[in-house]
């Protein structure tokens, strides 16, 4: 069982579109990460969020982080070509210092 | 060299042999991560180094995975008598912190391990 689910599994849409990718939990985490992977490459961190309510702007990516430090979301506005990639979001559970526990991941593809 | 460096970069062995993957961390980076990632899944941790001392090894599937870093830098991940549900990308990260600190982890490219 996967401590972090992440929907939906994969989205394809086209430039332009907007959409939301969501990061579900039953647990509680301290901080939450979102990293974007590229074939052949590790993740590369997008944001960070550690505050229950919390909404980070990075250019067209929108991140929150909920109120119950439960869940979050990323929504991206008008998506491009160069979004496509594999989503992940990785949370730090209270008392576990040291581990970032992956969510089961969202492919996004972005065609013309 | 400015990022983590992992090699080999592709391994392929047949059932029941010994591979050695190692990685290079950033320099200055005391905490250093392994990950397991499947085609399409999200990394499944393996074991977290502060320093040259294993802190949480936890997410080792068995005994037949281990890793070191005896001078706190280079580490080593070994997995004895591999089975074929042991192919995937291993990837490692090193960070300047703890990641409950909100430290950001920087992954190397990961090494391919295909097992025969």
């Amino acid at each position: 069982t996967q401590l972090l689910e992440q929907s939906p599994q994969f989205l394809s849409i086209q430039e332009g579109e907007n959409l939301t990718v969501y990061c579900n939990s039953s647990s509680v985490f301290s901080s939450l990460q979102w990293y974007r992977q590229e074939p052949g490459e590790g993740p590369v961190l997008l944001v960070t969020v550690v505050t229950g309510g919390e909404v980070k702007k990075l250019k067209r990516l929108t991140f929150q982080f909920g109120d119950a430090r439960k869940d979050s979301s990323l929504h991206i506005t008008a998506a491009q070509t160069g979004d496509t990639g594999l989503y992940l979001c990785a949370g730090v559970r209270p008392g576990t210092a040291s581990k970032l526990t992956f969510g089961t991941g969202t492919r996004l593809q972005v065609t013309l | 060299g400015a990022g983590v460096s992992q090699t080999p970069s592709n391994k392929v062995t047949e059932k029941g042999k010994y591979v050695e993957l190692r990685c290079d961390p950033i320099s200055g980076h005391t905490a250093l991560y392994w990950y397991r990632q499947s085609l399409g899944q999200g990394p499944e941790f393996l074991i977290y180094f502060q320093g040259t001392g294993a802190a949480d090894d936890s997410g080792l599937p068995n005994d037949r995975f281990f890793a070191v870093r005896p001078e706190g830098s280079v580490s080593t991940l070994k997995i004895q008598r591999t089975e074929r549900g042991d192919s995937a990308v291993y990837l490692c990260a090193s960070s300047l912190g703890l990641a409950a600190n909100t430290g950001e982890l920087f992954f190397g490219e990961g090494s391919r391990l295909t097992v025969l």
